[in-house]
């Protein structure tokens, strides 16, 4: 089985700084992939960024990284420069190579208001 | 541009009621997915699909079922509705053949309230 943990339920963060939220992962598989999603009050889900396991190095894509420490078992998500539209829900969530492998196994999310 | 389209935003239904959640995908996406999302629980797998007819359980399938008659439709059907199923709905859809990487898409949500 596989478990996400985000242990943030909310986080401060003001504009232009930067902010890490966590994430730490169980499972046995060897091979996974690691996701972050980005929930808006609107409610649709974005895709962000993603990690796979045997990826050398850590996934950017614009302002978002994935600081990806495997032997601990965290896939924390960094923003650079917050801007007030980052304001909303973020998930983690992690896909395994056992079983069924298509589905996606979420966090419970970290609720991230950026300030003035 | 890819679309997951959830047939209803808003629903407010009474206890014992069928409820049907429809999505339908335009992306020819082999799975589709139902996950259930609550305050505090994150997002819950209900069932899934890999194919056309086929379904299998995910975490919280008690209480629902679901239909697949066609590659683009996926539908979650509550029987008997009751109060514990207030929730947003959020269905899903990825491809096959990535097994590890592909992202999966999501609808808008469907937000059911059950009184």
């Amino acid at each position: 089985a596989q478990k996400i943990t985000q242990t943030q339920p909310g986080m401060f963060v003001q504009e232009k700084e930067a902010v890490t939220l966590d994430c730490t992962y169980d499972t046995s598989d060897q091979s996974y992939g690691l996701f972050w999603y980005k929930q808006p009050s609107s409610g649709e889900m974005i895709f962000l960024i993603y990690q796979g396991s045997y990826d050398e190095q850590n996934a950017t894509e614009g302002r978002y990284s994935l600081n990806f420490q495997k032997a601990r078992k965290s896939a924390n998500l960094v923003i650079s420069a917050s801007q007030l539209g980052d304001s909303a829900m973020y998930f983690c969530a992690m896909r395994g190579h056992t079983g069924t492998a298509s589905k996606l196994t979420f966090g419970t999310g970290t609720r991230l208001q950026v300030t003035l | 541009d890819v679309k997951v389209t959830q047939s209803s935003r808003y629903l407010v239904k009474r206890t014992g009621e069928k409820v049907f959640l429809e999505c339908v995908q335009d992306m020819d996406h082999e799975n589709m997915f139902w996950y259930r999302q609550d305050p505090g629980l994150g997002l819950r797998l209900i069932y899934f699909s890999y194919d056309v007819k086929m379904k299998e359980k995910g975490d919280i399938p008690e209480g629902y079922s679901v239909s697949r008659e066609k590659k683009e439709r996926f539908s979650l059907i509550l029987e008997s509705a009751s109060t514990n199923q207030t929730s947003m709905y959020l269905c899903a859809s990825s491809l096959a053949g990535k097994l590890i990487t592909g992202e999966l898409f999501f609808g808008e949500g469907s937000r059911l309230t059950v009184l």
